[in-house]
C-alpha cells in the first residue's frame, strides 16, 4: 500500500528566500507525481506533474525533483513571495492504481 | 470556463443526524470523484464515478455514506448518521477525460463540522 509522507509539515521564511518542500513515497512502482496548492477555503490546484520516466519538471519559480529509487521529490521554489503562502500537497499515482495517493502537505507561510 | 461548484460551503450539525452535499462537476466532464480530507491530513478518495457509473468506492464507508450521480452529471454526497469523526472538508473534483485522473479539477469543497 502506498504511503505519502511531507516534511515539514509548517515551513516560516522570509520573502525572497528560496526553499525546499519534501515528498517521500514508500512504494518505488510510480506511474506519475503531482504537487498541487490549496489555498484556505479552496480546492487544490495543479502546479506540476511529473511522469515516472522524467527527473524534473520546471514552471516558471517553481521546479520539481523526482527520485523514484530513493521513493523522494522535491518542490523547489525560487525568490518566494508573500502569495506563495499555502498549503503544498504532492501526490503519487501507482503503476497498479488508477488515482492518487496524497501526502498531508506542507503549509507555507511566506513573511513580507 | 466555470468551475466545480459544491454547496453548501459550511455545514455545522450533531452527531446521528443526516446531511447530504451536492456537486456540480465541469460541463462534458465524464468523471466525477469525491475526496474526504481530515484536518492536517491530506484528501482520500472515496468514490469516482465514470459517467453515471462507479467506477471505484472502496474507501467509502458503505454502512453510512451513499452518493449517486444522476444521469452523469451532478451528484451528491450523503452520510446518515453522521459520526464526529465524519468532521472534515468533502471535495468535489471531475477530470475531462475517462480514465485519466492525471487532470483533475477541485471544488472549494464543504466544510462538516460534527458536534
Amino acid at each position: 500500500k502506498q504511503e505519502v509522507t511531507q516534511i515539514p509539515a509548517a515551513l516560516s521564511v522570509p520573502e525572497g528566500e528560496n526553499l525546499v518542500l519534501n515528498c517521500s513515497f514508500t512504494d518505488s512502482a510510480i506511474y506519475n507525481l503531482q504537487w498541487f496548492r490549496q489555498d484556505p477555503g479552496k480546492g487544490l490546484t495543479s502546479l506540476l506533474l511529473i511522469q515516472s520516466s522524467q527527473r524534473e519538471q520546471t514552471s516558471g519559480r517553481l521546479n520539481a525533483s523526482l527520485d523514484k529509487s530513493s521513493g523522494r521529490s522535491t518542490l523547489y521554489i525560487a525568490a518566494s513571495q508573500p502569495g506563495d503562502s499555502a498549503t503544498y500537497l504532492c501526490a503519487v499515482r501507482t503503476n497498479y492504481g488508477q488515482n492518487f495517493v496524497f501526502g498531508p502537505g506542507t503549509r507555507l507561510s511566506v513573511l513580507p | 470556463e466555470a468551475g466545480v461548484a459544491q454547496s453548501p460551503r459550511y455545514k455545522i450539525i450533531e452527531k446521528r443526524q443526516s446531511v447530504a452535499f451536492w456537486c456540480n462537476p465541469i460541463s462534458g466532464h465524464a468523471t466525477l470523484y469525491w475526496y474526504q480530507q481530515i484536518l492536517g491530513q491530506g484528501p482520500k478518495l472515496l468514490i469516482q464515478f465514470q459517467n453515471n457509473g462507479v467506477v471505484d468506492d472502496s474507501q467509502l464507508p458503505k454502512d453510512r455514506f451513499s452518493a449517486e450521480r444522476l444521469k452523469g452529471v451532478d451528484s451528491t454526497l450523503k452520510i446518515q448518521p453522521a459520526k464526529l469523526e465524519d468532521s472534515a472538508v468533502y471535495l468535489c473534483a471531475s477530470s475531462p477525460l475517462a480514465g485519466a485522473p492525471d487532470t483533475q479539477y477541485f471544488g472549494p469543497g464543504t466544510r462538516l463540522t460534527v458536534l
